[in-house]
């Protein structure tokens, strides 16, 4: 049991609509990831929250945001939904933002934009 | 664009049969390589962090090396069972400052 939790674990929205996804980290972790997996690709990162600031981003487009809150749980927001933003979308805590440290996942949220 | 790639994208192996599969990543800068393991339905669990060329780590029936001259990273598997079954995926980190790059993952079925 990995700790990380993510809700909604599905999500349907269409085009030009708005979305919200979260992420609780696991107990004493103050780092969080966010990651997109398209069908039949590997995670691609899109940024990463340590002690509530942004620490690092991936190639996503701005319309990507997030936020991490005191007690370190995240929230990946997404404006403006285009249909290749259907994916599975991760999040992993860790004990520090240092790039070797172990990753803890979570299940994924699924969301599909028609 | 850093290209991290997988091989053999899956694989069927009977219970009993040891495997292996690759990574391979750009040798020009190496700082560590996770492998992870994504069984369906469940979240990806880390197996190893590598950093040093010619590492060698274990975990029961799992193994991997890595040889950052040449940029690739071995997973092996001994004596298969079907809890093995999953998608073994390694993550590139280029330097301290980069964060991981994921290969495509290869998929592993064990068949009883």
């Amino acid at each position: 049991e990995t700790g990380v939790t993510q809700s909604p674990t599905h999500l349907i929205k269409t085009r030009g609509q708005q979305v919200t996804l979260r992420c609780s980290s696991q107990s004493g972790h103050n780092t969080v990831s966010w990651y997109q997996q398209a069908l039949g690709q590997g995670p691609q990162f899109i940024f990463q929250y340590y002690r509530e600031e942004e620490n690092g981003r991936g190639n996503f487009p701005p319309r990507f945001s997030g936020l991490q809150f005191p007690n370190y749980s995240s929230e990946l927001n997404v404006n403006a939904l285009e249909l290749d933003d259907s994916a599975l979308y991760l999040c992993a805590s860790s004990s520090s933002a240092l790039t070797q440290e172990t990753q803890y996942f979570g299940p994924g949220t699924r969301l599909l934009v028609l | 664009i850093l290209n991290v790639e997988q091989s053999p994208q899956s694989l069927h192996v009977q219970e009993g049969d040891s495997t292996n599969f690759t990574c391979s990543f750009p040798s020009s800068n190496f700082y560590a390589l996770h492998w992870y393991r994504w069984e369906t339905a469940k979240s990806p669990e880390a197996l190893f962090v590598m950093t040093l060329n010619g590492d060698e780590k274990k975990k029961g029936r799992i193994s991997a090396t890595l040889n950052t001259k040449e940029g690739y990273s071995y997973l092996y598997i001994k004596g298969s069972q079907p809890e093995d079954s999953a998608t073994y995926l390694c993550a590139f980190i280029k330097t301290s400052y980069d964060k991981v790059i994921f290969g495509p993952g290869t998929s592993l079925s064990v068949i009883p």
